[in-house]
Parts: structure tokens; sequence; C-alpha cells
């Protein structure tokens, strides 16, 4: 089977860095992908790591080390409009995402 | 604009009947998907389906149907028999192949049972 673990969810203030990490345990693992969905809205996506090391998309930065099962979503110079539920999400042998629960991230002024 | 279109946005079903949830793409994606999600919960898959009149079960398929007759069209049924339907019903689209990896979502359907 497939599972996901990520933090239910994270606290930060505004202009902060925020680190939401999620470890993972699957076959045939492509890569990871990451989504944002605000409450009552559908998910976006926001990244996509299928080698290990750092990926770069404006405040937004995605990791993955495949040795370790392991990945993370950094987002600096927190907003309040950053404020939503992320997913990690599995990318596997088959066309098929599975998601992690999410986690909730709520950011203060 | 191309996108996926979910309707209706808002469903009230009484317990005991089947509903049919639409999904339309015309990104002209081969690979479609039905996830459910419960408030506060993260995405679980029920149906996909990679080409046109093929489609295989995910992890909560029991009391859903689904149907692939054309590509761009992939209705989803709530039977009687799924006891607790009440929940958010995302679709979603992708291509398949290198740029597979990323998944469009619909705007999503709101199902309560009344």
């Amino acid at each position: 089977g497939q599972s996901l673990e990520q933090p239910s969810e994270v606290t930060a203030v505004e202009g902060a860095i925020v680190q939401i990490n999620c470890t993972y345990q699957t076959s045939g693992f492509y890569g990871l992908s990451w989504y944002q969905q605000h409450d009552g809205g559908a998910p976006t996506f926001l990244s996509y790591n299928a080698l290990d090391g750092l990926e770069e998309t404006g405040r937004f930065s995605s990791f993955l080390s495949r040795s370790d099962s392991y990945g993370y979503l950094l987002l600096q110079e927190l907003q309040m409009k950053d404020s939503a539920s992320y997913f990690c999400a599995v990318y596997n042998a088959g066309n098929m995402l599975t998601f992690g629960g999410g986690t909730r991230l709520m950011v203060k002024p | 604009d191309g996108g996926i279109t979910q309707s209706p946005k808002y469903l009230f079903r009484k317990e005991g009947q089947n509903v049919t949830l639409s999904c339309e793409q015309n990104l002209n994606h081969d690979a479609m998907y039905w996830y459910r999600q419960d408030p506060g919960q993260g995405l679980r898959l029920i149906y996909y389906s990679q080409i046109v009149n093929d489609f295989q079960k995910g992890d909560i398929a029991e009391g859903y149907s689904v149907s692939r007759e054309k590509k761009e069209s992939f209705p989803l049924t709530v039977t009687s028999a799924q006891k607790n339907p009440t929940a958010f019903y995302l679709c979603a689209s992708s291509a398949t192949g290198a740029s597979g990896n990323t998944i469009y979502f619909g705007e999503g359907s709101w199902l309560t049972v009344v």
C-alpha cells in the first residue's frame, strides 16, 4: 500500500519562513507533488520533484530525498493569503496521485 | 478557456436515491479522476480512467460507479449503496506521459444527503 505523513497543522507569522514535511511509503515511485487548497476551493498545483534536490519557484521551494522517502515544502516571506491547506502527493506508476492528509497553515499578522 | 467543469456545485439528495455528478474537460487530457474529500481531510481516490472506455477502482470505489464513453466526460454516480455520501467531490484530469505529473482539478461538487 501507500501512505503519506505530514503534520496536520502549522502556524506562522507574516514574513516568516515555514517548512512543511512529508514522508511517504509507496511502490513504483515517480515523484512528489505539492498542492495548495484554500477553504472551499479546488487544489492547485505548486511543484513537482522527480529528482533529489531543491526546486525553487518564487517564494515557494520544494525538496526531495528519494533515499529517505522524504520531502518538504518551504514557504518564504509568508503572506496572509498563504493561509490554506497544503497536500503532498506521491505520483507513481499508473499515472496516479495519492494524497496525504494535508497540513493546514495559518498565517498570523 | 480550457479547464474542467463540474456540475452541480451544490446537490442535495434524499437517502436511497442515486445521484450523478457531471465532469467535463476541454484540455484534451487522456486521464481523468474522481476524488472524495471529507471536511478537514485529504483527498481519497474513488475511480480513475486512463483512456476512453476504460476505468479502474481507486481506494474507496464501493457505492460509486463511473463511465468514460467520451474523452472529455467522466460522470460519477453516487448510488444508494454508499452509506455516507455527504462530502466534497473533486474531478481532475491529467495528460499522460512526461507531463502527466500535474493534475488539474475542477471546482468541486458539494453533496449533502438529507
